[in-house]
């Protein structure tokens, strides 16, 4: 079951856009991560948010994390070609040890 | 400090073949994880090890999936016999204590083609 729902889950702009990626849960969540994979490698984290409502910024990245911790959101300023990948949002799963459980994902191609 | 490795990185079997993937964690994290990715979908779980015993591994198809970490550092994930569904990224992790705010470290895959 997939507890963490992403969207879009394609997305294809031009270099310089802005644009937001979305992750929902019906569940309460103690953290997210965000994680964003290349095509033949594994996923590398980009940022931990912990509390509600908390906001962390990565150069043009912004993560949010929704005040009742079931929602994150990603916005990326003037986007790159260098942008493009996969980016996962997850969490943990109290009942499976913690392990980190994870959205389909959002596919971002940032066109020059 | 070395990342999470990986061997093989492809890997291309027929159905009803046997194939094992090997994975070496970062030195020192205690938990290590095995993941798998079908194309167009996010990383799902498959088993979860805190130095050599399963924490969980209720998502592994026990009947043909099986994996193994006896010293506490290298595992190996075996399939036997493999399946057309079971083509995808086979994903190794690791992490250490403090998971929730330093992340999982993920190898770069064996990707499994089953013909």
């Amino acid at each position: 079951t997939q507890l963490l729902e992403q969207s879009p889950q394609f997305l294809s702009i031009q270099e310089g856009e802005n644009l937001t990626v979305y992750c929902n849960s019906s569940s309460v969540f103690s953290s997210l991560q965000w994680y964003r994979q290349e095509p033949g490698e594994g996923p590398v984290l980009l940022v931990t948010v912990v509390t509600g409502g908390e906001v962390k910024k990565l150069k043009r990245l912004t993560f949010q994390f929704g005040d009742a911790r079931k929602d994150s959101s990603l916005h990326i300023t003037a986007a790159q070609p260098g942008d493009t990948g996969l980016y996962l949002c997850a969490g943990p799963l109290s009942n499976s040890g913690y392990a980190l459980n994870f959205g389909k994902g959002t596919s971002l191609l940032v066109t020059p | 400090e070395a990342g999470v490795a990986q061997s093989p990185r492809y890997k291309i079997i027929e159905k009803r073949q046997s194939v094992a993937f090997w994975c070496n964690p970062i030195s020192g994290h205690a938990t290590l994880y095995w993941y798998q990715q079908i194309l167009g979908q996010g990383p799902k779980l498959l088993i979860q090890f805190q130095n050599n015993g399963v924490v969980d591994d209720s998502q592994l198809p026990k009947d043909r999936f099986s994996a193994e970490r006896l010293k506490g550092v290298d595992s190996t994930l075996k399939i036997q016999p493999a399946k057309l569904e079971d083509s995808a990224v086979y994903l190794c992790a690791s992490s250490s204590a403090d998971r929730h705010t330093r992340g999982y470290t993920f190898g770069s895959g064996t990707r499994l083609t089953v013909v």
